[in-house]
């Protein structure tokens, strides 16, 4: 079993819907969570960084954390076509530097 | 531009042959790290340094890979003896080393050995 698994998808949805991205791990000594988000060809962007437990809020875009059960979750509003990418979650421990990758999900946002 | 720049952006090399690849990270950034993407899976990562110090290898870096900073600024990255195997992307990031260590990538190099 991988320490961090998210689904591959694809995950396919009409323009506007909101979107549900989800990753579970195993590592009980993570504290920081990240989702990036990778264009075909490109590096990985930096969405959405968060400590511990709880919500965060960036325009369109909410991360959810709850440590209790392992699980971390990005939501888009309205989502849009150029919304469409891989979605990366990463996570890493306290007094570590190097995050530990989901290996990403496919988001399909059709018009 | 003042993002993370790499180059080449693509590299097509026998098996056998030597490549290098280079980052330049944001310029206030003392923190760099190499990963590697396959296709389908999420970045892994290779080493990182500090400044110019080379503070961690992962054990995927095998003795055909080396990793310089010289002056704390760029990094390059050389694979020798290529292998079919080390296809991929290789992903190039920097950081702060103070606050979140929110880390920052740049756009790859992607790696075909014939």
């Amino acid at each position: 079993q991988k320490e961090v698994e998210q689904d591959p998808g694809p995950l396919s949805v009409p323009e506007g819907a909101i979107v549900s991205l989800n990753c579970t791990y195993s590592n009980s000594a993570f504290q920081y969570f990240m989702w990036y988000r990778q264009y075909s060809r490109k590096g990985p962007e930096l969405l959405m960084y968060t400590y511990s437990s709880g919500n965060k809020e960036d325009g369109r875009f909410t991360a959810q954390v709850d440590k209790s059960s392992k699980y971390i979750s990005l939501f888009i509003r309205d989502s849009q076509p150029s919304d469409s990418a891989t979605y990366l979650c990463a996570m890493k421990e306290g007094g570590s530097y190097i995050p530990t990758f989901g290996r990403g999900t496919s988001l399909i946002v059709h018009p | 531009d003042t993002g993370v720049s790499q180059n080449p952006r693509h590299k097509i090399t026998k098996r056998g042959q030597n490549v290098t690849f280079r980052c330049d990270p944001i310029s206030e950034h003392n923190r760099l790290y190499w990963y590697r993407q396959t296709l389908g899976q999420g970045p892994e990562f290779l080493t990182y340094f500090q400044n110019e110090a080379q503070l961690e290898k992962s054990r995927l870096l095998s003795d055909r890979f080396s990793a310089e900073r010289p002056k704390g600024s760029f990094s390059t990255l050389e694979i020798q003896r290529t292998e079919q195997g080390d296809s991929a992307m290789y992903l190039c990031a920097s950081s702060l080393w103070t606050g979140g260590n929110e880390q920052f990538f740049g756009p790859g190099t992607r790696l075909t050995v014939l």
